[in-house]
C-alpha cells in the first residue's frame, strides 16, 4: 500500500515557466513531508521541507504547498531552469516512527531551453 | 569535506553469492539508512539505525542484513536469500533529533547479480 504517490512519471516544461510537482498522500498522521532532487546516478539531495501545521514553505524559486484536507502537496519551481531537470521525489515523516521517510515513485522533470 | 562515501560504484556478483556494500559517513551524524531503488520506482528502506550497536529493520528487510559497529560505518550485506538483488542502492545519514531529519544520501552503489 503506497502511502505517498506521485501520479506523473514525467513532466515537460519550458525554460522560465513555472513547474509544478504533484505528491498525494493517504497518511493523515504524517508530520513532515520534504522534496528531495535526483541527478542520474547520483544521491537525492535535499531540496525544501514543510511541517504539516503550514501551508506553505517558500526557499528561492521553489515553493511547497500543503493542503492538509486533500492530503496533497505540491511543488513549484519559478522559473525553470534546464539544470532544474532531474528526478523529484516527495517524502513524508512521521516523528514518533524513527525518523523513517517514505518516499513517492518520483517525477522525472525536464526543463526544455 | 565533509560527506557520505559508498564503494564500490557498481558491483557485479554471481547468482548466490552474498556481497557487502559500504557506506561511510564523516558528517558524525547519530542516524545512518539504507535504500534500496529499482527503476521507475522510489526509494524503499531497507535497514537503518539511530545508533551504533542498533539497528531496525525497514520496508523490505528480507534477504538483507546490516551492521553498525562504528558510528561512521554502516555496510549493509545482500545475501543470496535476496530475491531480486539487482538494484540501485543508497546509503543515507542524518542528524539525530533533527526536526525534520533532512538526510544526506551517498552516490549509490549499482548492484547487478548475474
Amino acid at each position: 500500500d503506497q502511502q505517498v504517490k506521485q501520479n506523473s512519471p514525467s513532466l515537460s516544461v519550458q525554460e522560465g515557466r513555472i513547474s509544478i510537482l504533484n505528491c498525494d498522500y493517504t497518511n493523515s498522521m504524517f508530520d513532515y513531508f520534504l522534496w528531495y532532487k535526483k541527478y542520474p546516478a547520483e544521491g537525492p539531495t535535499f531540496l525544501i521541507s514543510i511541517s504539516s501545521i503550514k501551508d506553505k514553505n517558500e526557499d528561492g524559486r521553489f515553493t511547497v504547498f500543503l493542503n492538509k484536507s486533500a492530503k496533497h502537496l505540491s511543488l513549484h519551481i519559478v522559473p525553470s531552469q534546464p539544470g532544474d531537470s532531474a528526478v523529484y521525489f516527495c517524502a513524508a515523516l512521521r516523528n514518533n516512527a524513527g525518523n523513517m521517510l517514505t518516499f513517492g515513485g518520483g517525477t522525472r522533470l525536464m526543463v526544455k531551453p | 569535506d565533509g560527506g557520505i562515501t559508498q564503494s564500490p560504484k557498481y558491483l557485479f556478483r554471481k547468482e548466490g553469492q552474498n556481497v557487502t556494500l559500504s557506506c561511510e559517513q564523516n558528517l558524525n551524524h547519530d542516524a545512518m539508512y539504507w535504500y534500496r531503488q529499482d527503476p521507475g520506482q522510489g526509494l524503499r528502506l531497507i535497514y537503518y539505525s539511530q545508533i551504533v550497536n542498533d539497528f531496525q529493520k525497514g520496508d523490505i528487510a528480507e534477504g538483507y542484513s546490516v551492521s553498525r559497529e562504528k558510528k561512521e560505518s554502516f555496510p549493509l550485506t545482500v545475501t543470496s536469500a535476496q530475491k531480486n538483488p539487482t538494484a540501485f542502492y543508497l546509503c543515507a545519514s542524518s542528524i539525530g533529533g533533527q526536526i525534520p531529519p533532512k538526510q544526506f544520501f551517498g552516490p549509490g552503489t549499482r548492484l547487478t547479480v548475474l
